[in-house]
């Protein structure tokens, strides 16, 4: 059965750099119908989608939101069976819970449905 | 970046009626080349992740109840509970799939009356 896991710092300073994994078990991240993505959610507000790796190929190719471009990294693992997310110069606002999530291939460029998540961890940050 | 805007925002249904969450995109996620609408519902109870219930507009996932449906096109959705149940208390969220940046509805709260 297809288990993600966020794992990761729940508390980073203000300025510092917020680094997640999410672990798979049950499927690879090689699996060339499947993208694998980050997706956030801060306190009681809504879902913001981070970005996406594609490891179906031999290396990673991630996709990104324009927004959070300029800060973020997403890589992957195959021989964990792990992908990661770096998000640097974090302020309060990048407090939230951060969900790793299985990501259906519809097309290119990164895009497809969320079908499988995981449980999301939260982050705090403040200094 | 596609808006998505879903109405309304809260709703309080009576047990065994029905719910009706409207999702409005500012651009259509229709694809010409394989006439799909690139749209899911998502549902999400308090302290847990959102659960997909349905994609491509209108495609239930394997092991959702057949009391929620999915219909629209182009850029007017709608997901329905034909009988509201009290374990559909939740949050459910649309989300455009068709174009980066990926985008979410900001959700819309469905509570038992």
């Amino acid at each position: 059965q297809l288990q993600l896991q966020e794992s990761g710092p729940g508390l980073v300073k203000p300025s510092e750099t917020l680094s997640l994994t999410c672990t798979v078990s049950g499927d690879s991240i090689r699996s060339s119908a499947y993208y694998w993505g980050w997706i956030r959610q801060p306190p009681g507000k809504g879902l913001e989608w981070i970005g996406t790796v594609d490891y179906s190929g031999s290396s990673g190719s991630a996709y990104y939101h324009p927004s959070l471009k300029s800060r973020v990294a997403i890589s992957a693992d195959a021989s964990k069976n792990q992908f990661s997310l770096k998000v640097n110069s974090v302020t309060a606002t990048d407090t939230a819970v951060y969900f790793c999530a299985r990501q259906v291939q519809t097309g290119s460029l990164g895009r497809g449905n969320f079908d499988l998540w995981g449980q999301g961890t939260l982050v705090t940050v403040s200094s | 970046d596609i808006v998505m805007t879903q109405s309304p925002d809260s709703l309080a249904v009576s047990l065994g009626e029905r719910a009706t969450i409207n999702c409005k995109s500012s651009q259509s996620v229709l694809y010409s080349f394989d006439n799909k609408n690139y749209l899911a519902w998502y549902q999400q109870k308090p302290g847990q992740p959102p659960k997909l219930l349905i994609s491509w507009a209108s495609t239930r996932e394997s092991g959702v109840p057949d009391r929620f449906s999915g219909s629209g096109s182009g850029t007017d959705f709608t997901l329905s509970i034909s009988s509201l149940q009290a374990e559909d208390v939740a949050v459910y969220y649309c989300h455009q799939y068709s174009s980066s940046p990926l985008t979410f509805g900001q959700g819309t709260k469905v509570e038992i009356k």
